[in-house]
């Protein structure tokens, strides 16, 4: 079973519709866990952290966060063509200090 | 300005040969981290780095060495015991509870 789980996609979504997009974690420790964007042929960049169960908003974005049920799932609302991009789950586990793993990242991509 | 700098951008290795690329951080992180990502996968950890003098394994460790010896540097060397290094790397450094600053990366391509 890997460490985290994503689907792959591609996910396609009409502009100004909600985005949802989902990720799994095996580790029951994990303590902090992280969206990030990729554009093709470019490196990710940080738009959400999350460290305790419930939602957590900034802009168009919102990170949920199930501790019970292993999951952290990042809602985009009013999507938007430039949101097209590959979003990375990640997940910092407390038992291996700063270890940082990754998901296989999901491809979305916003259709006008 | 602040970041990470990673070097060379691109780079061409024949087999056999050892490469290392560089990365450096002026943003006073404690960790600094080595990814691999190969085309439409995500991110795999190589190696991380706490602290000075210090780093450990990540998941797919074999055929990469590292070494810590200042705080701002972190270079990986990929040597010949990697069969398959075609792939983009990324250096990204932390500062507290895991968010990562990413490099610009480098591509590194076998011949």
């Amino acid at each position: 079973q890997k460490e985290v789980e994503q689907n792959s996609g591609p996910l396609s979504v009409p502009e100004g519709a909600i985005a949802s997009l989902n990720c799994t974690y095996s580790d029951r420790v994990s303590q902090s866990f992280f969206w990030y964007r990729q554009y093709s042929g470019k490196s990710p960049e940080l738009i959400m952290s999350i460290y305790s169960n419930g939602d957590k908003e900034d802009g168009r974005f919102t990170a949920q966060l199930n501790k019970a049920s292993q999951y952290v799932s990042l809602l985009i609302r009013d999507s938007q063509p430039s949101d097209s991009a590959t979003y990375l789950c990640a997940v910092k586990s407390v038992g291996s200090a700063s270890k940082i793993i990754f998901g296989s990242g999901t491809r979305l991509s916003i259709r006008p | 300005d602040g970041g990470i700098t990673q070097s060379p951008k691109y780079l061409f290795r024949k087999e056999g040969q050892n490469v290392t690329l560089s990365c450096e951080q002026n943003l006073n992180h404690d960790a600094m981290y080595w990814y691999r990502q190969d085309p439409g996968q995500g991110l795999r950890l190589i190696y991380y780095s706490q602290i000075v003098n210090d780093f450990q394994k990540g998941d797919i460790a074999e055929g990469y060495s590292v070494s810590r010896e200042k705080k701002e540097s972190f270079p990986l060397t990929v040597t010949s015991a990697q069969k398959n290094p075609t792939a983009f790397y990324l250096c990204a450094s932390s500062r507290d509870r895991g968010k990562l600053f990413f490099g610009e990366g480098s591509r590194l391509t076998v011949l």
